[in-house]
């Protein structure tokens, strides 16, 4: 089944741990993406990366870290510097390189409580 | 990238058409528009994009006026199943592509 993959649905954290979020996609995709949507709100770009090895902070990039070594997998770090971490995390992956137009796909997302 | 208003909630009986509007008045020439939608606690759908013309697919279709400045999403035959946030958003893409969404409109769809 082609698609984007991200888990776990739901995680749950101590406060002050880092907690890494899984994002992995088989649509062979250039870019891959990382949003935060909080409730009754819109998403918010934490971070994106166009190719391997590469990768570009978002609107609010401040206490996420991410890492690119691998074309399938985008991984998400919610560090304990983020202050308000609890929110539904989704992933998504573009395919085209650097073309236009090109659509954005999205994963199930994973929602992520500290406690 | 432009931005984009959109009504906050609509309604819709089912079986009827759903005209979800949207006005983007700064847009560029350059810009796309693109529909998403976001059942609840699910990552968004892609429904459909367009540039200067009208486009249709089989889930929906895009109305764009000539001047571009604003859009109308319709889904013709409206479903329980289509009850959901609606993201308008425009983008031109290239090097820097990416999206931002706003609140959407929730359409609801009743019986």
């Amino acid at each position: 089944d082609g698609g984007i993959t991200q888990s776990p649905k739901y995680l749950f954290r101590k406060e002050g741990q880092n907690v890494t979020l899984s994002c992995e996609q088989n649509l062979n995709h250039d870019a891959m993406y990382w949003y935060r949507q909080d409730p009754g709100q819109g998403l918010r770009l934490i971070y994106y990366s166009q190719i391997v090895n590469d990768f570009q902070k978002g609107d609010i990039a401040e206490g996420y870290s991410v890492s690119r070594e691998k074309k399938e997998s985008f991984p998400l770090t919610v560090t304990s510097a983020q202050k308000n971490p609890t929110a539904f995390y989704l992933c998504a992956s573009r395919g085209g390189g650097l073309a236009t137009s090109d659509t954005q796909y999205f994963g199930p997302g994973t929602r992520l409580t500290v406690l | 990238d432009a931005k984009t208003t959109q009504p906050t909630s609509m309604d819709c009986a089912e079986g009827r058409a759903a005209n979800l509007p949207c006005n983007h008045s700064t847009i560029s020439g350059n810009e796309y528009v693109y529909w998403y939608r976001q059942i609840h606690s699910q990552g968004p759908q892609y429904i459909i994009h367009g540039l200067k013309n009208n486009e249709t697919n089989e889930m929906a279709s895009l109305i764009i006026t000539e001047d571009r400045k604003s859009s109308t999403l319709i889904l013709p035959h409206a479903t329980l199943r289509d009850t959901a946030v609606y993201y308008c958003i425009v983008s031109s893409g290239g090097s820097n592509y990416k999206l931002t969404f706003g609140k959407g409109t929730l359409l609801t769809v009743n019986p």
